[in-house]
């Protein structure tokens, strides 16, 4: 079974501070995801990373960044967290040309920024 | 602008009866659609699927129609059961289908089994 392992199941931070998100996937996939949920807003895709060191923003980029140095990581970073931030964060990969587009999620990251 | 709607924010259903929640599109270029569960403080997990070339699609009790003309899917569940109490998400992948970059998806119909 794949497994996608974030490294925190509930952080809470104060406004200002660097918040590090760390995701791991042990299936090899290329491609990896980085998703917030918030109550009626659905799941939205902040970045994405099709292969190593490269990312691509999705629709809510602003004041988020993320890294991939290796394949099976991919960190998500808030530089100065606010408390818009505040929200469950969820980490997902799949393969490649799969033409099936399925994800396999992480258990997610609850932040609470205060 | 949304692309994949779920207008019914939630949906109470008595147990053993049928489930249907329905997902709308508006992007044409969308060729793969997928519904997935979620628990509370859990990720996602991905539940069925079903092509553009198809129009139904059957796991157990889990049945996915697609209506390409009216940009139209619905999800039956029967019969419904408690564990199916969850939210559910409608989401789409298009272009080339790969996944490459993401799936777009829905806001969530929150089903709630009743006894």
């Amino acid at each position: 079974d794949v497994k996608v392992t974030q490294s925190s199941r509930y952080l809470v931070k104060r406004t200002g501070e660097k918040v590090f998100l760390e995701c791991v996937q042990d299936m090899d996939h290329e491609n990896m995801f980085w998703y917030r949920q918030d109550p009626g807003l659905g799941l939205r895709l902040i970045y994405f990373s099709y292969d190593v060191k490269m990312k691509e923003k999705g629709d809510i980029p602003e004041g988020y960044s993320v890294s991939r140095e290796k394949k099976e990581r991919f960190s998500l970073i808030l530089e100065s967290a606010s408390t818009n931030q505040t929200s469950m964060y969820l980490c997902a990969s799949s393969l490649t040309l799969s033409g099936t587009g399925e994800l396999f999620f992480g258990e997610g990251s609850r932040l609470t920024v205060l | 602008d949304q692309q994949v709607k779920q207008n019914s924010p939630s949906l109470s259903v008595q147990e053993g009866r049928i489930s249907i929640l329905n997902c709308d599109y508006t992007n044409s270029m969308f060729d793969y659609f997928l519904w997935y569960k979620k628990y509370p403080a859990e990720g996602p997990t991905f539940l069925i699927s079903i092509s553009s070339i198809k129009d139904k699609n059957e796991d157990g009790r889990f049945t996915v129609f697609l209506n390409k003309s009216a940009k139209h899917l619905s999800l039956h569940i029967v019969p419904s059961q408690p564990g199916d109490s969850a939210v559910y998400f409608c989401a789409a992948s298009g272009g080339w289908g790969g996944g490459a970059d993401g799936l777009t998806f829905g806001k969530g119909t929150h089903l709630i089994i009743q006894p």
